[in-house]
């Protein structure tokens, strides 16, 4: 079935680092690709996404490429701040009609000062 | 505004009693997902619903019963037969067609002692 393998974590970090982290997934089909944060004891929110391949889903400095030659959809950012400190989820809705999401199981980042 | 709201925040509840949580949208979403978090782990589907007066079971759904009467509302019931209950979860809504993205609600964490 279809699934999203995520780089353990936490990862952490230096303010103004560089940021990545890895997702890759299996499907059948064209997924649409998703990246969501969770700030702690809240709810998910979409950070970005991305609907077909090449595609590049972009926001507040976060960028993911659909790489369908390599079943990918890395996060990225240039310079992380404390505030991006959270746990990180990528996610697919499968295609061909209803769009049920499936979850990696997330990447806790923490950036220090 | 329009959102997803999920009540109460926090619940605590004794062993052996059913407990059911509330999750009501106003963003006229078909789709209606339950997702359950536990620490450090990813999200797992215990139900979900494409349409009013229809659902599935997700991957989880043994000692949960849910109800679609009303299209803005989707209740959680964890009843008695769930073997260990304590845990935060999730409500979600989507367009339901195509491959649009989820949107959360904040959660409700349940405690049982």
């Amino acid at each position: 079935g279809d699934s999203v393998t995520q780089m353990e974590g936490p990862v952490t970090l230096s303010e103004e680092a560089f940021l990545t982290i890895n997702c890759t997934y299996t499907a059948t089909g064209y997924p649409s690709l998703f990246w969501y944060v969770q700030y702690p004891g809240e709810g998910l929110q979409l950070l970005l996404k991305a609907t077909k391949a090449d595609d590049k889903g972009s926001n507040k400095g976060f960028e993911a490429t659909y790489r369908k030659e390599t079943t990918s959809f890395h996060l990225e950012k240039g310079s992380v701040q404390v505030s991006d400190s959270a746990v990180y989820f990528c996610a697919l809705s499968a295609s061909g009609g209803y769009n049920k999401l499936i979850f990696g199981a997330g990447t806790r980042l923490a950036v220090h000062p | 505004d329009g959102g997803i709201t999920q009540s109460p925040k926090y619940l605590f509840r004794k062993e052996g009693q059913n407990v059911t949580l509330s999750c009501e949208q106003n963003l006229n979403h078909d789709a209606m997902y339950w997702y359950r978090q536990d620490p450090g782990q990813g999200l797992r589907l215990i139900y979900y619903s494409q349409i009013v007066n229809d659902f599935q079971k997700g991957d989880i759904a043994e000692g949960y019963s849910v109800s679609r009467e009303k299209k803005e509302s989707f209740p959680l019931t964890v009843t008695s037969a769930q073997k260990n209950p304590t845990a935060f979860y999730l409500c979600a809504s989507s367009p339901g067609q195509g491959q649009a993205e989820a949107f959360f609600g904040q959660g409700t964490r349940l405690t049982v002692v």
